[in-house]
């Protein structure tokens, strides 16, 4: 099975807004909404930040949202803040009943 | 609260087989799926593959051939056994829970570095 993909990094400013595309296929992302996404810091196991495309769990902030259409999910953090710099990871069950990441995307507050 | 730690050889010859052990605390392992996921140096996540409490298992396409997932519910611990390894194999090792109700892995381990060399 092959990994989802994302961007390598995506940066932006304190208080703006970034967005993260993971793209699948059928087999993936596009048959279920069974996505999530995970937060990894430098040294530690990585946290889940959404699940089922778009719930979060409790104690992440409201400012992390996600979406999917089609074959992609996105996960948007607004108000971007130093403490969101991580690499990020999407996530998502297969029709063969596995599970496939994505490559991860590194997140740079500017 | 639920916690994970992994426990294991952290140096693994070429050809041999990788064993890890992951203990389970703070709740019991039935009613959930169990996984191990690891992470080459620098590189991002792979999914190994997960076994249910019922013993029901999944592998990841690329290892299947030589991985194995068990469980020991009388001892609260999961386990992983994975065979003719190579240097391609020297990760950090993660276990974890994939909870049904999330579909996500909401618990994991701190993971441990295996490496492969002689």
């Amino acid at each position: 099975q092959s990994a989802l993909t994302q961007p390598p990094s995506v940066s932006g400013s304190p208080g703006q807004s970034v967005t993260i595309s993971c793209t699948g296929t059928s087999n993936d992302v596009g048959s279920y909404d069974r996505v999530s996404w995970y937060q990894q810091s430098p040294g530690t196991a990585p946290k889940v930040i959404i699940y089922e495309v778009n719930n979060r769990p409790p104690g992440v902030p409201d400012r992390f949202f996600g979406s999917k259409s089609g074959n992609m999910a996105s996960l948007t953090i607004s108000g971007l803040q130093a403490e969101d710099e991580a690499v990020y990871y999407c996530g998502s069950y297969t029709v063969r009943s596995t599970y496939v990441f994505g490559g991860g995307t590194r997140v740079t507050v500017l | 609260q639920v916690q994970l730690q992994e426990s294991g050889p952290g140096l693994v010859k070429p050809s041999e087989t990788l064993s890890l052990t992951c203990s389970v605390s703070g709740g019991a392992i039935s009613g959930y799926y169990w996984v191990w996921i690891r992470q080459p140096p620098g590189k991002g996540l792979e999914w190994i593959g997960y076994i249910f409490y019922s013993g029901n298992t999944s592998y990841n396409p690329s290892l299947k051939s030589r991985v194995s997932l068990l469980l020991d519910t009388s001892k609260n611990q999961f386990s992983l056994k994975m065979s003719s390894v190579t240097a391609a194999d020297t990760a950090v090792y993660f276990c974890a829970r994939l909870t049904s109700s999330w579909d996500a892995f909401d618990i994991w381990g701190q993971g441990t570095m295996v490496t492969v060399s002689s």
